[in-house]
């Protein structure tokens, strides 16, 4: 099945302690993304990478960390998270021929940061 | 200027009637236009997508886009409850994707 996994769904942590979001898709797309979505401000892109070691800021970098070593693989990381960092997490893929920019989300991360 | 804006709603509509959704956006580069829903608590899944100038068709749905105007519609037609949802219009601009904040669409019973 043609899908975007995300790990964990969900995750409490407190403030400073490092984590990762792990993102992976097995439709060998060369387009991944990090969103997070808040109430009242929709849904907002962290970074996307359009290939292999190749990763760009979105709108709302600042506090975040990302990596493209393998295709498949778009791991989030927080180095040292901070409350307002507690939102709604979405990773996408997106082919770059054919159906091009069309965002395929995994379901989901909820994250606080206590 | 927000860069696409959505009226937030709810807009409400009768089961059966058409739902109207409409966008505006502000980057006269941007290539390409997306329609998502999300249900409460899921993911955004693709409703439409629309690259040129004009209407596109599938199913019980329609995309409008006019770029002179700079705005895409979404219209939705015999509207049933399980539309009921919020809906995400989205943009790409320079391989970055911007969505608007959703409008949420109620469809009364």
């Amino acid at each position: 099945e043609a899908q975007v996994t995300q790990n964990p769904r969900y995750l409490i942590t407190v403030t400073g302690k490092k984590l990762t979001v792990t993102c992976s898709q097995n439709m060998n797309h060369e387009y991944m993304s990090w969103y997070r979505q808040d109430p009242g401000l929709g849904l907002r892109q962290i970074y996307y990478s359009m290939n292999v070691e190749v990763t760009d800021k979105g709108d709302v970098p600042e506090g975040y960390k990302v990596s493209r070593k393998e295709k498949r693989n778009f791991p989030l990381i927080l180095e040292s998270p901070s409350p307002n960092q507690t939102s709604l997490y979405f990773c996408a893929s997106s082919p770059l021929r054919g159906a091009k920019n069309i965002q395929y989300f995994g379901a989901g991360t909820r994250l606080s940061v206590l | 200027q927000k860069e696409v804006e959505q009226n937030s709603g709810p807009l409400s509509v009768p089961e059966g009637a058409i739902a109207s959704l409409n966008c505006t956006y502000s980057d006269r580069g941007s290539q390409s236009f997306f329609w998502y829903r999300q249900y409460s608590g899921k993911s955004p899944e693709l409703i439409m997508s629309i690259y040129s100038n004009g209407d596109k068709e599938d199913g019980r749905f329609t995309a409008q886009l006019n770029k002179a105007s700079q705005y895409v519609s979404l219209l939705i037609r015999d509207s049933q409850p399980s539309d009921s949802a919020t809906y995400l219009c989205a943009v790409n601009r320079d391989d970055k994707i911007i969505f608007g904040k959703g409008t949420r669409l109620h469809i009364l019973p």
